[in-house]
């Protein structure tokens, strides 16, 4: 149980150009979905918290307008990279955190490996 | 703030070596405790936890027990495998601090046959 879904998981796009990446709770429901970038060799950086119905937390120094995120539904966040450039080439991890769980375990789903060119 | 501080890697060992992996924290309160593993090109699973002093997480051979004393959390198992092979990433999540994960920079284990 407590598996959660990334799509794609790789995504290669022209710069200038937005992606969206999708992660979905499969068998559990999620109120609070969370999204991380990791760049090579280097831990997780929490970007926001996204609960579901309403707007997402963002981490200080990462740009709303620039990646945004919706969390619809109690089992799907989607993260969309606006605008595109190289400098955003990176992993892009979500995690999900069961709804009445009363610890703190979260659930990663495998990633999404975002080139820009 | 709240600090995962993990020793560099990358750590390699021959296949049936025992490992430790250290693991110390800064954090007020009581938070919970966590090591994740990463396999390549993958995202994090949860390999284990523990969510007050003294409690020893365990799972597949790998344990880790809770010392508030030495704010510590380090990640041992008798007999590594090739399979074990991955990064070893270090958390906690604060006091009451609705699931926000801290991590540490993350260990590289290289298991040799």
């Amino acid at each position: 149980g407590a598996v959660v879904s990334q799509h794609p998981s790789r995504v290669i796009c022209k710069s200038g150009t937005s992606v969206k990446i999708e992660c979905r709770s499969l068998d559990f429901q999620a109120t609070t979905m969370f999204w991380y970038r990791q760049f090579p060799k280097q831990s997780l950086m929490l970007m926001a918290t996204s609960n579901e119905g309403s707007k997402a937390t963002y981490e200080q120094g990462v740009e709303k307008d620039k990646f945004l995120i919706n969390h619809a539904s109690l089992t799907l966040s989607t993260l969309t990279v606006t605008s595109a450039h190289p400098e955003d080439s990176s992993f892009y991890i979500c995690s999900a955190a069961l709804t009445g769980e009363l610890t703190d375990t979260q659930y990663f789903g495998p990633g999404t490996r975002l080139t820009v060119l | 703030g709240n600090s995962v501080t993990q020793m560099e890697g990358p750590v390699t060992l021959s296949e049936e070596a025992f490992l430790t992996i250290n693991c110390t924290y800064t954090a007020t309160g009581y938070p919970s405790l966590f090591w994740y593993v990463q396999y390549p090109g993958e995202g994090l699973q949860l390999l284990l936890k523990a969510t007050k002093a003294d409690d020893k997480g365990s799972n597949k051979g790998f344990e880790a027990t809770y010392r508030k004393e030495t704010t510590s959390f380090h990640l041992e198992k008798g007999s590594v495998q090739v399979s074990d092979s991955a990064v070893y990433f270090c958390a906690l999540s604060p006091t009451g601090g609705g699931n926000k994960l801290t991590f540490g920079t993350g260990t590289q284990l290289k298991v040799e046959l």
